[in-house]
């Protein structure tokens, strides 16, 4: 069964970081393109980042470039996000989700809240 | 930055047919991807690359393009298919994704 499960979300002052990881089993992780996506509190989806299998492409939206980055661990079938300069407006649910467009399994969802 | 325009809110009858649009200049180049997502819940691929349907999606979700348009058809609506819908593909480039709007369809 594949499963992604996210954890390192939690309450964090402006300015400050964060990293997040992604867990996966249940499939060749090391096969799949793997995305970040996130939701602000009432608000609509949007794309984060995503990386090559081999981590050798990373690709950013343009709000949060040199400040997110996304790398992976093939060995420990892991996905992160490290935030740094986090804004209020970082403030979502951070998903991660295998693919690259067909994004056909997602995690349960970790919660960053951005606050003083 | 590339942007895809969806209407806000579609309502629909149980057994009627509800379509959703989706508008960006890429659309003629570029695939379209359609995600559920149902509240408090994690979203669902329901079509990928235009037109195809997921294993375990029902027939009724089907998705076709024209021009710089993509549209999300649900035939036959249930209940069960109350949600927000998102369109999501790339720009030009192929490198930068993007969501549409969003979507909410609402069955009565």
């Amino acid at each position: 069964e594949v499963q992604l499960v996210e954890s390192g979300g939690g309450l964090v002052q402006p300015g400050g970081s964060l990293r997040l990881s992604c867990a996966a089993s249940g499939f060749s992780f090391n096969n799949y393109w793997m995305s970040w996506v996130r939701q602000a509190p009432g608000k609509g989806l949007e794309w984060v980042a995503n990386i090559k299998e081999d981590g050798s492409e990373k690709n950013y939206v343009d709000s949060v470039k040199g400040r997110l980055t996304i790398s992976r661990d093939n060995a420990k079938k892991s996905l992160y996000l490290q935030m740094n300069s986090l804004r209020a407006e970082d403030t979502a649910i951070y998903y991660c989700a295998r693919g690259r467009g067909a994004h056909d399994y997602w995690g349960q969802g970790t919660l960053v809240t951005v606050s003083s | 930055s590339y942007e895809l325009t969806q209407p806000p809110s579609v309502s629909v009858s149980p057994g009627q047919t509800a379509r959703i649009t989706c508008s960006g200049d890429a659309l003629t180049k570029k695939y379209a991807y359609w995600y559920q997502q149902k509240s408090g819940q994690a979203p669902v691929l329901v079509i990928y690359e235009d037109s195809k349907r997921p294993s375990g999606i029902p027939e009724r979700f089907s998705g076709s393009t024209s021009g710089t348009m993509a549209t999300l058809t649900i035939s036959g609506a249930q209940v069960e298919d109350e949600a927000d819908y998102y369109c999501y593909s790339t720009d030009s480039s192929g490198n930068l994704f993007v969501f549409g709007t969003g979507t909410k369809v609402t069955v009565i």
